[in-house]
């Protein structure tokens, strides 16, 4: 158990619905990542989180978004959403933002547009 | 721009000897971290070992040790002893200034 929780562990909609994904860090670890894992596009870096604030942006669509809460959660919002967003989406937590900082994966949301 | 490429998409290997999985990157970060992690067949994704650029020893940690070639550009993991518990998939990754890249993976299968 690597201390990051992620809820849901499974999503369902439909094309054109809105999603929440949600994430908790490991206690004391200020930034958060998300990740979205597909057959076709493998592991993408979507968006990184420190400490309340965006810090680093990867491969993230702009009909999605995200944003880390005071007490440090995080959650990413899926919009419009087409059949190629099914993915497993990670999040991931590290003490700070040092490139040394191990990146600790939360469990996943296996997210199904249909 | 920042890439990682990992060319074996999958090996196998016996159980109790040791295997090579190469990663190269390419980066034009000055500082950077590379990474390993492994994910099983259920999905989670496993921590294994770090290596900083500017390290001047190679990481190991337990059976698993980091080749670091930075001159090469590569920084290949070596797993020593294989477990049947070792197949899966291994990821490669780099942490650069804010940019995380991983590699397309190399699936692993350990023979009895």
């Amino acid at each position: 158990d690597s201390g990051v929780t992620q809820t849901p562990k499974h999503l369902i909609t439909a094309t054109g619905q809105r999603v929440t994904l949600r994430c908790s860090p490991r206690s004391g670890d200020l930034s958060v990542y998300w990740y979205q894992q597909s057959l076709d596009q493998g592991l993408q870096f979507l968006i990184q989180y420190y400490n309340g604030e965006e810090r680093a942006k990867g491969n993230i669509l702009e009909r999605f978004s995200a944003q880390q809460f005071p007490d440090l959660h995080s959650e990413l919002n899926l919009s419009s959403l087409e059949l190629g967003d099914s993915a497993l989406y990670f999040c991931a937590s590290s003490l700070g933002l040092a490139d040394s900082y191990e990146q600790y994966f939360g469990p996943g949301t296996r997210l199904t547009v249909t | 721009a920042q890439k990682i490429t990992q060319t074996q998409p999958g090996m196998f290997v016996q159980e109790k000897e040791a295997v090579t999985l190469d990663c190269t990157y390419d980066t034009s970060d000055p500082s950077y971290g590379l990474f390993w992690y492994k994910q099983p067949s259920s999905g989670e994704m496993i921590f294994l070992i770090y290596q900083g650029s500017y390290d001047q020893q190679n990481a190991t940690e337990g059976r698993y040790s980091l080749n670091f070639q930075k001159a090469r550009k590569s920084a290949n993991l070596v797993i020593s002893a294989s477990q049947l518990g070792d197949s899966a998939m291994y990821f490669c990754a780099m942490r650069g200034y804010q940019k995380v890249t991983f590699g397309t993976g190399t699936k692993l299968q350990v023979i009895p």
